[in-house]
């Protein structure tokens, strides 16, 4: 079952504005995965951020993690149309490595 | 409506021996994702399968893993002589035939190689 939740559900912006998704979960956790999937194809992983760092950047991602509300946010700056993806958020809680996922955000960036 | 179910759970084989990984969609899904987590790793995306067809193994390795995805029953996920580095988490996830967004993931099967 999913147990993370990804707010807003779809999202819709122009190039070159910044997509904020968000992210909260339920349980603690050892870190927190955002990943990308392509109409069709696989996950892709993008950033994994750990329970004890806040805040974690690659390229134009910028992740920040606030375990005091069990929330990440996914930031993508200057966002171009190959952006247009599902954005999924992926909780590790790192017992058993069970991982949890959200539904997932729908980004659509219009060129 | 049952989630996507995989089995066993956890499976411990021995070097040299096979593991076979279940992976049963969620009613009315044809599509099927096979991914790898290693311990502190991400996803990594393995196979992707519709019913009889391999649509995209770009991710699997080139010897001993091989997936199926039958007409009927669950999809498998075959690994043969197994060795220490196939221990990790193997993750499916299904979604339906219409809907190329939305993945449903299986609690994953914890494989451990001794």
């Amino acid at each position: 079952s999913q147990q993370g939740e990804e707010d807003p559900q779809a999202l819709s912006i122009q190039e070159g504005e910044n997509a904020t998704m968000n992210c909260s979960y339920k349980t603690s956790i050892n870190n927190l995965q955002w990943y990308r999937q392509n109409s069709g194809r696989g996950l892709v992983h993008l950033i994994l951020i750990r329970s004890n760092e806040r805040e974690k950047h690659s390229g134009r991602l910028r992740v920040t993690l606030d375990t005091s509300k069990k929330s990440s946010s996914l930031l993508i700056t200057a966002s171009r149309a190959a952006d247009t993806a599902s954005y999924f958020c992926a909780t590790d809680a790192g017992n058993n490595n069970d991982m949890r996922f959200g539904a997932g955000t729908r980004l659509t960036v219009k060129p | 409506n049952a989630g996507v179910m995989q089995n066993p759970r956890h499976l411990v084989r021995r070097r040299g021996q096979e593991a076979r990984l279940r992976c049963s969609p969620m009613k009315g899904h044809s599509h099927v994702y096979w991914y790898r987590q290693l311990p502190e790793e991400g996803l990594k995306f393995m196979v992707y399968l519709q019913k009889e067809n391999i649509i995209d193994e770009s991710g699997m390795p080139k010897e001993r893993f091989s997936a199926e995805f039958p007409k009927e029953g669950p999809s498998i996920l075959r690994i043969q002589q197994v060795v220490r580095g196939d221990s990790a988490a193997y993750f499916c996830a299904s979604s339906p035939l219409s809907q190329d967004y939305e993945q449903y993931f299986g609690p994953g099967t914890r494989l451990t190689v001794t």
